[in-house]
């Protein structure tokens, strides 16, 4: 089956710099790469997604770049502020029936 | 609010015991998938249903399972039930269940004593 690996597990950031997070996948099948975001006691929400036919997506201060030759993609957020604090996942799916999660990357932006 | 709900928010119980989670999807949404949350992992996928049918199985344990009914909410049933079960139990919810944007509800918290 699918692995997803994610990087780093803690991030620091201070306010206004950009953070990456790094995700790779094993199953070349796998076409559709979500990410979420959990605030502590919350549940997860999506904040951007990529289907494989594409190379990167932006969305206002966040972006997701995916490298299907080497199997991975990257969430960028720019400018970040402290509501940007919060646990981030990422995940990978080829049918859309089954997705597999990263173990997440806790980012904390320092005022 | 996503528009999902779960059903009880919190739950506690025995081990060797038996609950029922309940989830009602969005408005809509025909497929429904059920995670699992530990304090120290991510989320592990359990199990999706379709318009009523089982459409894929993941780590699920024996001990187990899951229904959607054909008002399209979803039960998830956990017996047995041991410590290491203690966790946050999701629901999400997508139009069709492809390759589309799941909507999570709130979660039942699940502690198992």
């Amino acid at each position: 089956g699918e692995n997803v690996e994610q990087h780093p597990s803690t991030l620091s950031v201070q306010e206004g710099d950009s953070a990456v997070i790094k995700c790779t996948y094993s199953d070349s099948a796998s076409n559709y790469f979500p990410w979420y975001k959990q605030e502590l006691g919350k549940r997860p929400q999506l904040i951007i997604d990529i289907r494989s036919n594409v190379g990167e997506k932006k969305d206002q201060r966040i972006a997701v770049t995916l490298n299907k030759t080497a199997k991975h993609f990257s969430l960028h957020i720019t400018e970040t502020q402290p509501e940007d604090s919060a646990v981030y996942f990422c995940a990978a799916s080829d049918t859309g029936n089954q997705f597999y999660f990263g173990t997440g990357t806790s980012l904390t932006v320092i005022p | 609010d996503s528009g999902v709900t779960q059903t009880p928010k919190h739950l506690i119980t025995a081990t060797g015991q038996r609950v029922t989670l309940r989830c009602s999807p969005r408005s809509g949404d025909l497929s429904v998938y059920w995670y699992q949350q530990s304090l120290d992992q991510g989320l592990q996928f359990l199990i999706q249903y379709y318009n009523g049918e089982e459409r894929a199985k993941g780590n699920i344990l024996e001990r187990f399972s899951a229904q959607q009914f054909p008002d399209l909410h979803s039960e998830l049933n956990l017996s047995s039930l041991e410590l290491g079960d203690s966790a946050l139990y999701f629901c999400a919810s997508s139009v069709g269940g492809k390759r589309e944007t799941q909507y999570f509800g709130p979660g039942t918290r699940l502690l198992v004593l």
